[in-house]
């Protein structure tokens, strides 16, 4: 099955520096590659997500590139701000549609510091 | 309007009992699941549920039993409760044309 690695677990920035986190992924056949922002106590909600034919997504501050033969996709957050801290997760999946399930990395905790 | 809903939101429990989780969608997706959060944060897959029927169970004691009684619902039945069951469990549910997955607010069990 698939397995996804992420890293850091945690991570600590100044306000208005950017952030990256980095996951890489076993199953060749994985195809879309989706980040969670999960905020103290609430549900994971997607932020930004990439598939298997796309190199790179932007929106506003959140940007995710994919390089599909390394196998490792990547999260930027540039200008953070105080409402950036949460725990960002990354995941992949593969299989046909209605049979699939995220298989997520083990998290990064990010703090912007004000 | 809720998209995914689960029921109860904090559930304390007593080794041995026998509990169960409801889980209600209105979005129209096909596909349900259950994932598990323990305490170092990790999200892992429990079930996934397609159109009623069983598509993912991973390695989850058979203590955990999952029924969907419409493509709408997702009940998570767990029977002689443990104190390593103790966790956020959440519901979610992803639309047929794609896999984004939608999460309902979570469940925390603690098994004391």
């Amino acid at each position: 099955g698939e397995n996804v690695e992420q890293h850091p677990s945690t991570l600590s920035v100044q306000e208005g520096d950017s952030a990256v986190i980095k996951c890489t992924y076993s199953d060749s056949a994985s195809n879309y590659f989706p980040w969670y922002k999960q905020e103290l106590g609430k549900r994971p909600q997607l932020i930004i997500d990439i598939r298997s034919n796309v190199g790179e997504k932007k929106d506003q501050r959140i940007a995710v590139t994919l390089n599909k033969t390394a196998k490792h996709f990547s999260l930027h957050i540039t200008e953070t701000q105080p409402e950036d801290s949460a725990v960002y997760f990354c995941a992949a999946t593969a299989g046909d549609t209605g049979r699939r399930a995220l298989t997520f990395g083990s998290g990064t905790r990010l703090q912007v510091q004000p | 309007d809720t998209a995914v809903s689960q029921t109860p939101k904090y559930l304390v429990t007593q080794m041995g009992n026998d509990k169960s989780i409801k889980c209600e969608q209105n979005l129209g997706h096909d596909t349900m699941y259950w994932y598990k959060q323990d305490s170092k944060k990790f999200l892992k897959i429990m079930f996934s549920y397609n159109n009623k029927e069983l598509i993912i169970n991973e390695t989850v004691p058979n203590r955990f039993s999952p029924k969907s009684p419409d493509k709408a619902h997702l009940n998570l039945h767990i029977n002689s409760l443990e104190l390593g069951d103790s966790a956020v469990y959440f519901c979610a549910s992803s639309p047929p044309w794609d896999t984004e997955a939608f999460f309902g607010q979570g469940t925390r069990l603690t098994v004391v």
